[in-house]
This record gives structure tokens, C-alpha cells and sequence, in this order.
């Protein structure tokens, strides 16, 4: 049973562009919603992060979009970038418990010139 | 600091060998995980630690071991490795800020394949 689901799969964009990722959840209980970026052949880094009191957060070009109704949460990457190509990661977890990550399954971003 | 280091960065084995995979932080952080990564199926949490002497399992424990006897170290035991334990491993740290986790740090993985 996945309980985060991601899409697209893979995601080609113009520089420039804006990069668009969805991902849904199912466990009502997840209370902190992270983005990985991950480069070929590196572990994934933390891009940026959520919780469900706020329905957006931006840090520079990336913003986190959350609609907790839905239970639903976007990465919107604007004016994107060659050096945004890679893999990208949302996951959710139980903070108040352990630090367990549920991962959805990966976007392959590729930006072209 | 090095932060999350894992070893080795590549391993081959054969069906049925042995061994472990070394992963050290140098952050004092309380919480260790284990994931692996497989195409088109993202990470996976196979076992996690939140303590020295705590060990729980996660999503896909099955053939894997762990133990959790110092706060820097957390090494992933295959006792009997199996081609289906392809994959690349990853391991990861985290704290607590006011009793809530906070962001994992992940070390830059074991390219492991088994034949």
C-alpha cells in the first residue's frame, strides 16, 4: 500500500519554465511534508519542507504548496534551471513519533536549454 | 564535520555471502534509519534506530540485521544476501527540536549487487 503517491514520473521543462510535482497522501496523521532533490550518484538532500498549518512556504525559487482538505502537496520550482536537473522526492511523516519517511516514488526533472 | 558517512561505496556479492554495511555520524543526533532505494519505487525505511540500544523495524526488514551500540554508529547486517537485495542503501540521521523530529540527513549510499 503506498501511501504517498507522486506524479509525474518523469518531467521535461524549458528553462526558465516552471517545474511543477504532485504528490497525495493518505495517513491523516503525517504532520511534516519534505521535498528530496537527489543528483545521480548522492544521497538526497532536504529542498525544502512543510507543515500542515500553513498552506504555502517558499524559500527562493522553490515553493510548497498544501491543501490539507485534499491532502495534497505540490513542489513548484519557478524560472527553472539546467542545474535543477534531478531526481526529486516528496515523502511525509509522523514527527511526534520517530522520523520515519514515506517516500513517494520520484520525479525525474530534466531541464533543457 | 563529515556529517553521514556510509562503507562501502560499491560491494558485489554472491548469493548466500555475508556482510555489513558501515554508516557513522559525527552529529550526535539520537535518530539513525536504513533505506534502500529501488527504480521507480523510491526509499523504503528498513530499519531505524532512535537511541543507542533502540532498534525498530521499518517498511522492509526482512533479511536484514541491525544493532545500535553507540550514538555515531549504526551498521545494516545481510546475514545470507539474495539478488532481490540489489539495491542502493542508504543511511540517515535526525534530532529532535521540542520533542519533534526534524529534517533527515542521508549519507551517499552502498552500491550493492548481488549475484
Amino acid at each position: 500500500q503506498q501511501q504517498v503517491k507522486q506524479s509525474p514520473q518523469s518531467l521535461i521543462v524549458q528553462k526558465g519554465g516552471i517545474s511543477i510535482i504532485n504528490c497525495a497522501y493518505e495517513n491523516t496523521a503525517f504532520d511534516y511534508f519534505p521535498w528530496y532533490q537527489q543528483f545521480p550518484g548522492k544521497g538526497p538532500a532536504l529542498l525544502i519542507a512543510i507543515r500542515p498549518d500553513v498552506s504555502e512556504k517558499k524559500e527562493g525559487r522553490f515553493t510548497i504548496s498544501f491543501n490539507k482538505s485534499a491532502k495534497q502537496f505540490s513542489l513548484h520550482i519557478m524560472d527553472s534551471q539546467p542545474g535543477d536537473s534531478a531526481t526529486y522526492f516528496c515523502a511525509a511523516s509522523m514527527t511526534g513519533t520517530a522520523s520515519k519517511l514515506t517516500f513517494g516514488t520520484g520525479t525525474r526533472l530534466q531541464v533543457t536549454l | 564535520n563529515a556529517g553521514v558517512t556510509q562503507t562501502p561505496k560499491f560491494q558485489v556479492l554472491k548469493t548466500g555471502q555475508s556482510m555489513t554495511l558501515q554508516c557513522a555520524q559525527d552529529m550526535n543526533h539520537e535518530y539513525m534509519s536504513w533505506y534502500r532505494q529501488d527504480p521507480g519505487m523510491g526509499l523504503r525505511l528498513i530499519h531505524y534506530s532512535v537511541g543507542a540500544g533502540i532498534t525498530d523495524q521499518g517498511e522492509v526488514p526482512n533479511g536484514y540485521n541491525v544493532s545500535r551500540s553507540t550514538t555515531e554508529d549504526f551498521p545494516l547486517r545481510l546475514l545470507s544476501a539474495a539478488p532481490s537485495q540489489t539495491s542502493v542503501y542508504f543511511c540517515a540521521s535526525s534530532y529532535r527540536i521540542a520533542a519533534k523530529w526534524v529534517e533527515q540527513y542521508f549519507g551517499p549510499g552502498t552500491r550493492l549487487t548481488v549475484t
